[in-house]
């Protein structure tokens, strides 16, 4: 597609249930991230995928949440056992490279709004 | 102290007037950019410096490493420029974004 594709866009769910949010990148990009911004606070880092190379996860708030990216193209985030501070939008980008001498622009995916009752 | 700091966190202007969005850091970068909210969630890239000046219609972006600061200018504020303006920072080791609190722009007609 022409752009970062995000689904589904908004998703309730029940305390205590697992939810998988999906991100397709853009084609061709070989960088993908996932960020979190809860309601009233900043942008939050999760995790970045960057070719065929291990994840950086240093972002991610518990063991509850895990991504995998599948064949360096569509990635999914997983969070277990939902909390309700877990709400928040969920953001992924992708870039045509990463890595920390590739400034090259990095394109959003419209969000995944998860609420957690 | 966050790593990276904006102000005003809320604007409002009228339309037609000059607006400036400042963002300050504390970190070593390796390139700063600058993102558009809308309400309803989606993110826009702005801009991507890593020194200088950049300019795209009426938004004008400046760099200053030295002192770790970065400025957004819109001209001709309009409406439709009402949005929340974020600035991001890539520090010189790992690929993460460090992210402002973001700055609140209203513009009234």
């Amino acid at each position: 597609g022409a752009g970062v594709s995000q689904s589904p866009s908004n998703k309730v769910t029940e305390k205590g249930k697992d939810v998988e949010l999906r991100c397709d990148p853009i084609s061709g990009h070989t960088a993908l991230y996932w960020y979190r911004q809860s309601l009233g606070q900043g942008l939050e880092f999760l995790i970045y995928f960057q070719g065929n190379s291990a994840p950086d996860k240093s972002g991610l708030p518990s063991d509850r949440f895990s991504a995998e990216r599948t064949g360096g193209s569509v990635s999914t985030l997983t969070i277990q056992r939902t909390q309700q501070e877990d709400s928040a939008v969920y953001l992924c980008a992708s870039s045509l490279q990463g890595g920390a001498l590739m400034n090259t622009e990095a394109f959003f995916g419209q969000g995944t709004r998860l609420t957690v009752v | 102290k966050n790593e990276v700091e904006q102000s005003p966190q809320n604007l409002t202007a009228q339309e037609g007037e000059f607006i400036t969005i400042n963002c300050s850091y504390s970190v070593g970068i390796s390139a700063l950019h600058w993102l558009q909210q809308h309400p309803g969630g989606g993110i826009v890239s702005l801009f991507m410096l890593s020194s200088g000046k950049k300019k795209h219609g009426r938004l004008i972006a400046t760099i200053n490493i030295q002192e770790k600061h970065s400025s957004l200018h819109i001209t001709a504020s309009h409406p439709r420029d009402s949005a929340v303006y974020i600035c991001a920072v890539k520090g010189t080791s790992g690929s993460r974004l460090t992210f402002g609190e973001g700055t609140q722009l209203t513009v009234n007609p």
